[in-house]
């Protein structure tokens, strides 16, 4: 499996250009996700979510796209700049029960050269 | 500044020892979460409190424990620590129906 920082899936895009991360759940009872992105030294920021009644969400640059039939989630960078470069992190919420405990999956590094 | 404190930013230690991480939510969250994020594991769920009280529990080992006081800022207790215990520990929190987490910039153990 991936892990930060070793094995971690990666993404390298020149910068302008668009960002496709993926990511794939394993849970069909999860009903919120979560887009996260770290930058070095820093903690986890959010990004953009998405609840499971809707399959497209976008926001400033970002676009996350939910595809529940295969348990799949995609985030889009639009005009991708060094700044992006980070970890990013999907995560979902089961649905139901009273805690909100969400679960990350491993990260994928995206490196964006100038 | 997210709004989330932890404390303190980083911690080296010696096998055997015993630490406490502290963690002040954003203002007005409820619900404090903490996770530790090692170099082979992503970011691991160990326990959440709501108002005080545990609400859910992760893989926390028997030597972690963790409580929520009344002012709502929390303490992640570490004890018999071990060199694989080394990581990043966050702390993150929320208000009661935002799903969203915010994320505290984390404490760096060191266990040597």
């Amino acid at each position: 499996g991936e892990s930060v920082g070793l094995h971690l899936p990666t993404l390298s895009v020149q910068e302008g250009d668009n960002s496709i991360i993926n990511c794939a759940y394993s849970n069909s009872a999860s009903d919120y996700f979560i887009w996260y992105k770290q930058e070095s030294g820093k903690g986890p920021q959010f990004i953009i979510d998405i609840r499971s009644n809707m399959d497209k969400r976008q926001g400033q640059r970002v676009t996350v796209l939910l595809n529940k039939t295969v348990k799949h989630l995609s985030l889009q960078i639009a005009a991708t700049q060094p700044g992006d470069s980070a970890v990013y992190f999907c995560a979902e919420k089961e649905s139901g029960g009273s805690n909100y405990k969400l679960t990350f999956g491993k990260g994928t590094l995206l490196t964006v050269n100038p | 500044d997210s709004g989330v404190t932890q404390t303190p930013k980083h911690l080296i230690t010696a096998t055997g020892q015993r630490v406490t991480l502290r963690c002040s939510p954003r203002s007005g969250d409820l619900s404090v979460y903490w996770y530790q994020q090692s170099l082979d594991q992503g970011l691991q769920f160990l326990i959440q409190y709501y108002n005080g009280e545990e609400r859910a529990k992760g893989n926390i080992l028997e030597r972690f424990s963790a409580q929520q006081f009344p002012d709502l800022h929390s303490e992640l207790n570490l004890s018999s620590l071990e060199l694989g215990d080394s990581a990043l520990y966050f702390c993150a929190s929320s208000v009661q129906g935002d799903y969203g987490y915010t994320f505290g910039s984390g404490t760096r153990l060191t266990v040597v």
